[in-house]
Parts: structure tokens; sequence; C-alpha cells
């Protein structure tokens, strides 16, 4: 049951232009959003999040937009640089509404789209 | 800057045998977790812990598995009997307040 859907196993962009990276969520409980940057032999980086209280949220060349409606974020990356090049992934959690002050508040992962920015 | 430290980055170890992937969190974090990725599938949550305690394991964490916190630096997880299925990347993750996971570069567990 994959509650966080990354359709697009992988996305080629030119240096300069605009990479668009798309997630869709099934669950309706979940309240806050992160996007994960991960190069090879490393681990997963966090990269920008987004609360459901907002629709978009802008960090430098990134920027996070939510349709709670349509339960779809997007990742914005303008302009890609060849380093951007990395397996991004979405991630959901519900943390919110279903654990206890101190708790810990446990993402569930998308299944990653692999960037590659191409000089 | 402070990261998250894993040893050993790539462990082999024969079906059946116990193996224990090792993990030194960032130092003033107090959220701890373990999560692994199947080669080609996605990041998946194993157990967080919490105040010298688990606070959350999903379903993939059964008897199998345990995770300790023996001293104040390291953090372990321990795989009982392991499969051939057990084989993926293991991260462990630290955070010093919630939604905050700051990941380490992972143990490749590979068993045959």
């Amino acid at each position: 049951d994959q509650q966080v859907k990354q359709n697009s196993p992988s996305l080629s962009v030119q240096e300069g232009r605009i990479s668009i990276l798309n997630c869709d969520y099934t669950n309706s409980m979940f309240d806050y959003f992160l996007w994960y940057k991960k190069y090879p032999a490393e681990g997963p980086t966090f990269l920008i999040s987004i609360s459901s209280i907002k629709d978009k949220n802008e960090d430098g060349r990134f920027t996070v937009f939510l349709n709670k409606s349509a339960k779809h974020l997007s990742l914005h990356i303008v302009p890609s640089q060849p380093g951007d090049s990395a397996v991004y992934f979405c991630a959901a959690t519900d943390g919110g509404l279903t654990h206890a002050s101190g708790g810990s508040y446990i993402p569930t992962f998308g299944r990653g789209t692999s960037l590659i920015v191409h000089p | 800057e402070p990261e998250v430290t894993q040893t050993p980055s790539h462990q082999v170890t024969q079906m059946g045998q116990e193996v224990i992937l090792r993990c030194v969190p960032i130092s003033n974090h107090l959220y701890f977790y373990w999560y692994r990725q199947i080669l080609g599938q996605k990041v998946e949550f194993l157990v967080s812990f919490y105040n010298n305690e688990i606070s959350e394991k999903s379903e993939i964490f059964d008897d199998q598995f345990s995770v300790e916190r023996p001293d104040g630096s390291n953090f372990t997880l321990k795989i009982r009997s392991t499969k051939l299925e057990d084989s993926a990347m293991y991260f462990c993750a630290s955070g010093q307040v919630r939604y905050e996971q700051y990941f380490g570069p992972g143990t490749r567990l590979t068993v045959t």
C-alpha cells in the first residue's frame, strides 16, 4: 500500500532549466510533508518541508507546493544545477494527529525520483 | 558540522548469522531511528527510540530485530538469524526535535 507515490522514477533536465518533481499521497491524515535528497553512498539529506496549513514554502532555489484537495505536492528547483543530480524522496507524516507529545513523527517515504541535470 | 556516523559501511554475513549494525548519532540529539532500503525500493521505517526506549516500530521490526543504546553515544541494531531478504541498506538517523531527522551514510548488509 503506497501511501506516498512518486510516479516518475527518473527525470532529466538541462542545466539552468526548472526541475519539477511530483508526489501524490493517499492518506488524508498526513499534515507535514518533507523532501529529502540522496546522493550515492550517502544517507538522505533533508531539503525542505511544508506544513498542511501552507500551500507554498520557498528556500532559495527550492520551492515546495502543496495542493491538499488534490493530495499532491511538488518540488521545483530553479535554476537546476548539475550538483542537484540525486535521488529525491518525498515523505509525509501525520505526527500532529496520532502521536503523543514527545513521541517520534515517522515519515512515510515515496520510492524516489532520480534527477539528472545535464550541463 | 556534526554528522551521524555508521559502521561498518558494508557487512557481508551468512544466512542464519547475527549482525550488529552500529551508529553514532549527533551528540545532543534525543530521537533515534533505524530505516532500511532494499535495492530499488523505498526507504522503510523500522524503529524509533526516545527516552531510552522504543517509541514506535513498524511491522518489519519483529522479534528478529532489537535496538540498544548501550552508552551515551552508540545506537545499535541487532539482526538475529539473518535471512537473504534482510539484504538492504540500513540507515540510522537522529534528531533533536520531532520531524527532524539527520541520516547517516548507511550500512550495506549483504546476506549470502
